[in-house]
């Protein structure tokens, strides 16, 4: 079990520009989550994946952000024409398809910076 | 909408010491989970300890332990014996049975005293 892989771990970039983030979950886990953490705040929930589904996706995505998860393993995270307000940490966790009592795993983080 | 409220911003103990973290939720579900993450600094987010709502006696792990008051919705942790490597982000967590998609509170910072 090497745990859950995102990557990079920091980005800098300047408004406008656009990014993409990835994330290696557990090998065995069929769902893979992207949560957004601003300083001092709880993370957020953003939206998770079912092998290759999306099932859902909060309010909190807007059209500028994307994921995808094409063959059901490593995940992307899309974030276009980046805004200041997108600065956080971006967290993505695993867990297996066992119900509500699956605790989540979850990688380093990919903290974004927006200049 | 489901919420979780954690009202201590920041709490402090003193090492060897017990500590209890508050955690209020809002839910029409019956059933549910409920859990404590602990996130130490630059660090990942790893679980502490977890509650199923349908369980009556109160989920104890090593020197952790919950206080769950269902009808309240209520769910606080109790650190005993306080160690340093306890100071940490302490994050009270929610989820529906059946569909994992978590919520947290905005957390509590716990600072441990030598």
């Amino acid at each position: 079990d090497t745990g859950v892989s995102q990557n990079p771990r920091h980005k800098i970039t300047k408004r406008g520009q656009n990014v993409t983030f990835r994330c290696d979950p557990i090998s065995e886990h069929n769902r893979l989550y992207w949560y957004r953490q601003t300083l001092g705040q709880g993370p957020e929930f953003l939206t998770y994946f079912q092998n290759e589904a999306q099932l859902e996706k909060s309010r909190l995505l807007s059209d500028r952000f994307s994921a995808e998860r094409p063959k059901g393993s490593f995940s992307t995270l899309e974030i276009q024409r980046t805004e200041q307000g997108d600065s956080a940490m971006y967290l993505c966790a695993s867990s297996p398809v066992r119900g509500g009592n699956s605790p989540l795993h979850f990688g380093n983080g990919t903290r974004l910076t927006v200049t | 909408a489901q919420t979780v409220t954690q009202s201590q911003p920041e709490m402090s103990v003193q090492e060897a010491e017990t500590v209890t973290l508050s955690c209020t939720y809002d839910t029409s579900e019956s059933d549910y989970y409920l859990f404590w993450y602990k996130q130490p600094p630059s660090r990942q987010m790893i679980l502490v300890i977890r509650q199923e709502a349908y369980k009556q006696q109160n989920a104890t792990e090593n020197r952790f332990s919950v206080n769950f008051q269902k009808a309240a919705k209520s769910f606080s942790l109790k650190i005993s014996d306080s160690q340093l490597g306890d100071a940490a982000m302490y994050f009270c967590a929610y989820s529906v049975g059946g569909n994992n998609d978590m919520r947290f509170g905005a957390g509590t910072r716990l600072t441990v005293k030598p």
